[in-house]
């Protein structure tokens, strides 16, 4: 079966650094989106990885092992407004988007 | 670019009747839609891929009677829950992809919330 794992809550303080950890065993795989979607919103576009190494982009950097089937979103200089739940998915063989269940990360002062 | 929105963002609707919500994409054709549910605290569940002017695909365990998918232009899609129950309640979130952005990249709809009485 195909699977992705998340942990399912994280909680950080404002100003620091976080990293949520994504790993996966899918049916072939053809990149891997990081989402964040705030409580009652739809998801909203983070970062795409398709090839092994990190994506930097601004605050938010996106990491990827393709041989370890592993990903992590990596957030810096938290905002309260981080506060929302991080999706990871992956586009597998049939080019279907397979998704996590999500990690909700809570910003405290 | 890459907006895509849904209509209404809320319903409330008595149990029994149907409610249709409507996703479309403004500013480019989505050849592939998608259309998902989302009950709280929970991951979002895909409910069904419809390709305009196909039939839609369901999800094992999803009534293709009771969620009728609508796919009849590149911009716009259908969902209609009919004959809606309370357990029917919950988050609807359409996305759609096309020639934008990353390949298979999905943009997202801002959801309706349905409320079943």
């Amino acid at each position: 079966g195909q699977n992705i794992d998340q942990p399912t809550e994280m909680t950080a303080t404002e100003g620091a650094i976080v990293q949520i950890n994504c790993t996966y065993q899918t049916s072939g795989f053809n990149g891997l989106f990081w989402y964040q979607q705030h409580a009652g919103e739809a998801p909203t576009f983070l970062s795409y990885n398709v090839l092994d190494g990190l994506e930097e982009k601004g605050r938010f950097s996106s990491f990827l092992s393709r041989s370890k089937g592993y990903s992590y979103l990596l957030l810096k200089e938290l905002q309260m407004k981080d506060s929302a739940s991080y999706l990871c998915a992956v586009i597998d063989s049939n080019y279907q988007l397979i998704w996590g269940a999500g990690t909700k990360l809570i910003i405290k002062p | 670019g890459a907006v895509v929105s849904q209509h209404p963002s809320r319903v409330i609707c008595k149990s029994g009747t149907s409610v249709k919500i409507e996703c479309r994409s403004l500013d480019f054709q989505a050849t592939t839609m998608f259309w998902y549910r989302q009950f709280p605290k929970q991951s979002l569940m895909l409910m069904a891929t419809s390709n305009e002017g196909s039939k839609a695909t369901y999800e094992q365990g999803v009534e293709k009677d009771k969620f009728l998918i609508n796919h009849a232009s590149l911009t716009l899609s259908t969902l209609t829950v009919t004959s809606a129950h309370p357990e029917d309640s919950s988050f609807y979130i359409c996305s759609a992809r096309g020639a934008k952005g990353f390949s298979y990249e999905q943009y997202f709809g801002p959801g309706t919330r349905l409320t079943v009485t």
